[in-house]
């Protein structure tokens, strides 16, 4: 069974250019999160969504990134425009419930430079 | 807001001793797992606690939900170069969100 996967790996872009994520959670997984998670520190919740409804987006930055979840199996994670700040790993996971009773799934994760 | 506290920061050690990381939450928590990140990699899900007072274990390691259920430990029994990363755990509240610790390096000295 393929796990949760994410494209691209890595990805170099100047500040003021946007930048897309993609990821395919795991079959039969209807939650799916978005991540982004610094260096040295654990992950930060960006959005949690549960089917195609985006159920927990307090932590997203509004102003500059914007998620889909358009069918409710993969998911596209935007940021419009990109500033220094945003270098980070961004890690996309899905669970099997709205608990995450027996894990999250992480895939591994795009590595974004912003210069 | 909930907080999860995890302790120490890093931890360094040399093969075969013991290693152990704590969690502390603000408040209770319905369950707490624990993951492993490799360095360069992302974290795995280790386990989940669900019961005041639980102890799992898993070869070496082995893991503990305090029976306030508001802290827990993971204790790795003579470590090895293969137990070097990040180990998280993370409390889930009333919401269904994870609120993640911000993890423990063990390092392995030569």
């Amino acid at each position: 069974e393929a796990g949760v996967v994410q494209s691209p790996r890595y990805k170099i872009i100047e500040k003021k250019q946007p930048v897309a994520f993609w990821c395919n959670p795991i079959s039969g997984h209807n939650t799916l999160y978005w991540y982004r998670q610094n260096l040295g520190q654990g992950p930060e919740l960006l959005i949690r969504y549960e089917n195609e409804e985006a159920v927990d987006d307090s932590q997203l930055p509004k102003d500059r990134f914007s998620a889909e979840r358009l069918k409710g199996v993969d998911s596209t994670l935007k940021i419009q425009p990109a500033e220094l700040g945003d270098s980070a790993v961004y890690l996309c996971a899905s669970s099997l419930d709205r608990w995450g009773n027996y894990g999250y799934t992480f895939g591994s994760g795009t590595r974004l430079t912003v210069v | 807001g909930q907080q999860v506290m995890q302790i120490p920061q890093y931890q360094h050690v040399q093969e075969g001793e013991d290693f152990t990381t704590y969690c502390n939450s603000s408040t209770t928590l319905s369950n707490i797992q624990w993951y492993k990140q490799r360095p360069g990699g992302h974290p795995v899900f280790l386990i989940q606690l669900v019961k005041s007072g639980e102890v799992k274990k898993q070869k070496r390691l082995t893991f503990q939900f305090g029976e306030a259920k508001k802290n827990s430990s993971l204790h790795i029994t003579a470590t090895q170069t293969t137990d070097v990363g990040t180990y998280f755990c993370a409390g889930s509240g009333s919401n269904y969100q994870l609120i993640w610790g911000a993890g423990t390096k063990l390092i392995i000295k030569p």
